[in-house]
């Protein structure tokens, strides 16, 4: 049972556009969600977070926006570098910490120039 | 952000061995690490949650007799795979929690067992 689905494996971005990113949950305990980007070879590394009493958290050239009715988060990447090309994974908890969390299958972004 | 060294980053072995894998956390004390696996196609699944001192907690499905886990320091988390079968071949990473209330990581270690 996937909890947390990242329905879109890869996506194509020109540089300078917006990368967007897309990640539905089903369990509505959840209520401290992240997102992180891993490149080849290397452990996840942290971009941002929101908790579920907020709707957008923004962060540079990052934004996530929670949508709780729709159990919908997306990443916002805007203007997109080819340096962001990487894979990108949605997480979910739902004691409002960083513990125990459920993973989404990971979405791979490549920006072209 | 925090630094994570886990080590070996392969390793490869007979069915039936054991394998140990080390998670250091290198820049901060952590009371609280995890342990993820991720098979092909899919997503990192929570095994373990290791705290310092204590036992381990592991998540349902998860052997704990196969799967040692020992958090003996604050700083070093060793995940000890026993009598390893070729099942058991996938992507193991540890994190822990750190400030800011996030989770930092390892690079993870790909296990094959022959």
């Amino acid at each position: 049972d996937q909890q947390v689905k990242q329905n879109s494996p890869s996506l194509s971005v020109q540089e300078g556009r917006i990368s967007i990113l897309n990640c539905d949950y089903t369990n509505s305990m959840f209520d401290y969600f992240l997102w992180y980007k891993k490149y080849p070879a290397e452990g996840p590394t942290f971009l941002i977070s929101i908790s579920s009493i907020k709707d957008k958290n923004e962060d540079g050239r990052f934004t996530v926006f929670l949508n709780k009715s729709a159990k919908h988060l997306s990443l916002h990447i805007v203007p997109s570098q080819p340096g962001d090309s990487a894979v990108y994974f949605c997480a979910a908890s739902w004691d409002g910490t960083a513990s125990k969390l459920t993973f989404g299958t990971g979405t791979r972004l490549q920006v072209t120039l | 952000g925090a630094v994570v060294s886990q080590h070996p980053s392969r390793v490869i072995c007979k069915s039936g061995t054991s394998v140990k894998i080390e998670c250091r956390s290198l820049d901060f004390q952590a009371t609280t690490m995890f342990w993820y696996r991720q098979f092909p196609k899919q997503s990192l699944m929570l095994m373990a949650t290791s705290n310092e001192g204590s036992k381990a907690t592991y998540e349902q499905g998860v052997e704990k007799d196969k799967f040692l886990i020992n958090h003996a320091s604050l700083t070093l988390s060793t995940l000890t795979v026993t009598s390893a079968h070729p099942e058991d071949s996938s992507f193991y990473i540890c994190s822990f929690r750190g400030g800011g209330n996030i989770q930092y990581f390892g690079a993870g270690t790909r296990l094959s067992v022959l």
